[in-house]
């Protein structure tokens, strides 16, 4: 079993400051986990992935995320927040020979202010 | 340029019509999604398709149907028996036989029901 948590639903910044959305997962099985991104009324773009190898992952636009074993989390990051940035953002969690069943994360809103 | 097309972008239908939603990519790839999107809720699996002509049932398949005739091309038929079809609908699709391959998605389709 697999289950995703995107620990808050909407995140507000200003521009220029540093971007936190909060992911927890929980899986039987060695994990893989992304990040997707959705404009509004846009499909998902995936922002990175990561698949057992390095733990700190980087995706595009600037963004990383950090997977820890210990807190059983993947956090998404940005060191500074740009205008673009304001989308939705989910985690998704699946894995090693579960023939890509996805689980998402309900989402998580994020608006960049000025 | 490769991608996935879905269409129409916005569809209205009355209660108890079928509307069959249509999705085709030119990625050569031969793994296929239909996921259904509500706000606060994620991306819920309704069918999905390793194969041409296979397909089996997501997390709520009730009140749909799919195709797979051709590899590029996977319909989704929303029929009179789904109780709550107002929504917004995204196909998606993978390279096969690659686990944690990224979904590419296409743009969607927002289905109203009256």
């Amino acid at each position: 079993a697999q289950s995703v948590t995107q620990l808050d639903s909407h995140v507000s910044v200003s521009e220029g400051t540093p971007v936190l959305l909060r992911c927890n997962y929980s899986s039987s099985y060695s994990p893989s986990l992304f990040w997707y991104v959705q404009h509004p009324n846009k499909g998902l773009q995936l922002l990175l992935k990561y698949t057992s190898a390095a733990t700190l992952v980087k995706g595009i636009n600037g963004f990383e995320a950090e997977f820890k074993k210990s807190e059983t989390s993947f956090h998404l990051t940005k060191p500074s927040a740009h205008m673009s940035d304001a989308a939705e953002y989910f985690c998704v969690v699946t894995y090693t020979g579960g023939g890509n069943k996805l689980t998402f994360g309900t989402g998580t809103q994020l608006k960049v202010e000025l | 340029d490769g991608g996935i097309t879905q269409s129409p972008k916005y569809l209205f239908r009355k209660e108890g019509q079928n509307v069959t939603l249509s999705c085709e990519q030119n990625l050569n790839h031969d793994a296929m999604y239909w996921y259904r999107q509500d706000p606060g809720q994620g991306l819920r699996l309704i069918y999905y398709s390793q194969i041409v002509n296979d397909f089996q049932k997501g997390d709520i398949a009730e009140g749909y149907s799919v195709s797979r005739e051709k590899k590029e091309s996977f319909p989704l038929t929303v029929t009179s028996a789904q109780k709550n079809p107002t929504a917004f609908y995204l196909c998606a699709s993978s390279i096969q036989g690659r686990d944690n391959s990224p979904l590419h998605f296409g743009n969607g389709t927002r289905l109203t029901v009256t």
